[in-house]
């Protein structure tokens, strides 16, 4: 198993779906990222949490740490947000594990 | 722009090679991160240094070494290359040690022929 687990890998959504990635972790973490991989291949860090909720623009991150669960959640999905997101969380150890990604399209 | 930048974008080079790739942190982060990611394996950690020193090592090959020097550039060293070792390899910064924010590089894409 995993340390580590998102759903779902793949995703095809049509624009202004609301759309929900989950990362579900099995290790004990002192924050939790979410990392945003472009086409070409370059990584953008969207949140860092430690408990709660973050929100930036259309995007807005859960953290549940009993249950140890967190979401992604993009509001009116464009087109341009189609990338692979990257659920990573930090070990105590302060080493990231990473999951394995989930690929999203949005269509016009 | 996320302030870390990597040098070079793009190496190809021979089996049996070595290479050595740079990472220069966003002003003021302490921490610089390697990562490699293959087609096959999605992202690895590979090691951490934090202030010059090693912090964290990850799955790290013996053939692979890296060091984060008084300036807090940070190289990493890959020889003896072979075929699989072709990836994209990452680095970040991070202003501390925990619960920072990590800003990645837009990493070198390394092919082995």
């Amino acid at each position: 198993k995993n340390e580590v687990e998102q759903s779902p890998q793949n995703l095809t959504a049509q624009e202004g779906e609301f759309i929900t990635i989950n990362c579900s972790y099995s290790v004990g973490i002192s924050a939790l990222h979410w990392l945003q991989q472009h086409p070409g291949g370059g990584i953008v860090s969207l949140f860092m949490l430690s408990s709660g909720k973050k929100k930036h623009g259309r995007l807005i991150a859960t953290i549940n740490i009993q249950e140890k669960h967190s979401s992604l959640h993009i509001t009116a999905s464009h087109p341009r947000d189609s990338a692979v997101y990257i659920c990573a969380v930090r070990d105590y150890g302060q080493n990231f594990v990473f999951g394995p990604g989930t690929r999203l399209s949005v269509l016009p | 722009d996320s302030g870390v930048t990597q040098t070079p974008k793009h190496l190809i080079t021979a089996t049996g090679q070595r290479v050595t790739l740079r990472c220069s942190p966003r002003s003021g982060d302490l921490s610089v991160y390697w990562y490699q990611q293959s087609l096959d394996q999605g992202l690895q950690f590979l090691i951490q240094y934090y202030n010059g020193e090693e912090r964290a090592k990850g799955n790290i090959l013996e053939r692979f070494s890296a060091q984060q020097f008084p300036d807090l550039h940070s190289e990493l060293n890959l020889s003896s290359l072979e075929l699989g070792d072709s990836a994209l390899y990452f680095c970040a910064s991070t202003q501390g040690v925990t619960n920072t924010e990590a800003f990645f590089g837009q990493g070198t894409r390394l092919t082995v022929v």
